[in-house]
């Protein structure tokens, strides 16, 4: 059983581009979650999908910031307009339900903006 | 609401001497706990979980965690330190679907 992947796992882009992100979870996962993580602190919740509804969405994602899951499978986290506060590290997760949600993380994608 | 708090951000011990990392957690309901590791530029691996059965549990790499409510503690213990050890820990509380995490605290291994 491979584990969650993404992709890329390093971007960098100039402000005001758009950049996407991909992250494909563990098969047969039907949970997938979003975090973004900056230097120096833990992981902050960004949103979250069961199959491919969007359940719960964070403060932290703004109007410029939208995700999908549209199979229910490979979910994408597009940013608009980058500006250089979304400089992180973006992490995805999923878990299947009745395991205590226990969520499995990928390798994240670092995305850094000039 | 959910929170966790990691006291010391930086942990230094010497190659085989005990590792403890101290995490507190404050829950309004019977908590699910858990710790993972982070490698420099990694994603975040599963150590161990806490989901109210036995209150001590072992986890992967010789790691272990005692779940204490009188405390609202979940510190994390290794009896013997490798320097393959040395990485950023995170305690993390469930709080309805998604994961609170604390701050972090970055074990250094001295040779």
């Amino acid at each position: 059983d491979t584990g969650v992947s993404q992709d890329p796992r390093h971007k960098i882009t100039k402000r005001g581009q758009n950049v996407t992100f991909r992250c494909d979870p563990i098969s047969e996962h039907n949970r997938l979650y979003w975090y973004r993580q900056t230097l120096g602190q833990g992981p902050e919740f960004l949103t979250y999908f069961q199959n491919e509804a969007q359940l719960e969405k964070s403060r932290l994602l703004s109007d410029r910031f939208s995700a999908e899951r549209p199979k229910g499978s490979f979910s994408t986290l597009e940013i608009q307009r980058t500006e250089q506060g979304d400089s992180a590290m973006y992490l995805c997760a999923s878990s299947l339900i009745g395991d205590a949600d226990t969520q499995y993380f990928g390798p994240g994608t670092r995305l850094t903006v000039l | 609401a959910q929170s966790v708090t990691q006291l010391g951000s930086h942990v230094s011990v010497s190659e085989g001497a005990l590792v403890l990392l101290r995490c507190n957690y404050s829950s309004s309901v019977p908590p699910y706990l858990f710790w993972y590791v982070q490698y420099p530029n990694q994603g975040l691996q599963l150590l161990l979980k806490y989901t109210s059965a036995a209150t001590l549990v072992k986890g992967i790499n010789g790691f272990e965690a005692e779940f204490k409510k009188s405390e609202t503690s979940f510190h994390l213990t290794k009896p013997s330190a490798h320097m393959s050890d040395a990485a950023e820990y995170f305690c993390a509380v469930l709080y309805g679907n998604k994961l609170v995490f604390g701050a972090g605290t970055i074990l250094r291994v001295k040779s």
